[in-house]
């Protein structure tokens, strides 16, 4: 175990439905991050948030909504996904954002 | 769905043997490196890390080599096991400002014949 948690760990989900992913960290840590793993790409950085806010988003589609209520809780928000949005989300946490992160086990997403 | 995969190389090395996994790094600026692991089904898993003002760290049975002039990094596996076997990831912090983030380089899958 990392000490940080994601649910669920597989999802199944219609291009017109809304879900959302959650991560929590008992690290302690003030810096989380989303990333995507597909088949067809390496892990891709999608947000990065610093003590709740927000300091990077990677040209993510809108359809992507994360929201950091704390600094120990994350959320990805989906609505409206398409087909190649099916990958593996990981969620990760470091102490400041300047050392090592720590992943979660990941949300396998399948959007039919 | 998706019908082609990312092709990863991969190292195949024998139970016992050593095995060193390379990675060129992009960006000049990057002070900080990380190696991770990741098993099927799992998230990455660090293992070892390095920042640019060394050029060599050691852990257990792993080695991290830093060559800054030519913007190269390598992981070696001393004694490698079948439980090494993973894809491995090398990651660099490319944080220019406050916004310090991880970027990962597309990995290297290591099997290990006993």
């Amino acid at each position: 175990e990392t000490g940080v948690t994601q649910t669920p760990r597989h999802l199944v989900m219609g291009m017109t439905n809304k879900k959302s992913l959650k991560c929590e960290q008992h690290l302690g840590h003030n810096a989380m991050y989303w990333y995507k793993q597909s088949a067809k790409k390496p892990l891709e950085l999608m947000f990065v948030y610093n003590f709740k806010e927000q300091t990077e988003n990677n040209s993510v589609p809108s359809r992507f909504s994360p929201e950091c209520p704390n600094s120990s809780h994350l959320f990805l928000h989906l609505h409206t996904l398409q087909p190649e949005d099916s990958a593996l989300y990981l969620c990760a946490s470091s102490q400041d954002g300047y050392t090592e992160a720590f992943f979660g086990q990941g949300t396998r997403l399948t959007v039919v | 769905g998706e019908s082609v995969g990312l092709h990863l190389p991969t190292l195949s090395v024998q139970e016992g043997d050593n095995s060193i996994i390379n990675c060129a790094y992009s960006n000049s600026a990057s002070d900080y490196f990380i190696w991770y692991k990741q098993e099927s089904g799992k998230g990455p898993q660090f293992i070892i890390d390095i920042r640019s003002n060394m050029d060599k760290r050691q852990g257990q049975r792993v080695t991290v080599l830093l060559n800054k002039t030519v913007k190269h990094l390598s992981l070696q596996i001393a004694a490698t096991q079948p439980g090494d076997s993973a894809v491995y990831f090398c990651a660099e912090n490319k944080g220019l400002d406050s916004s310090y983030k991880l970027i990962f380089g597309s990995g290297t899958r290591l099997l290990v014949r006993p």
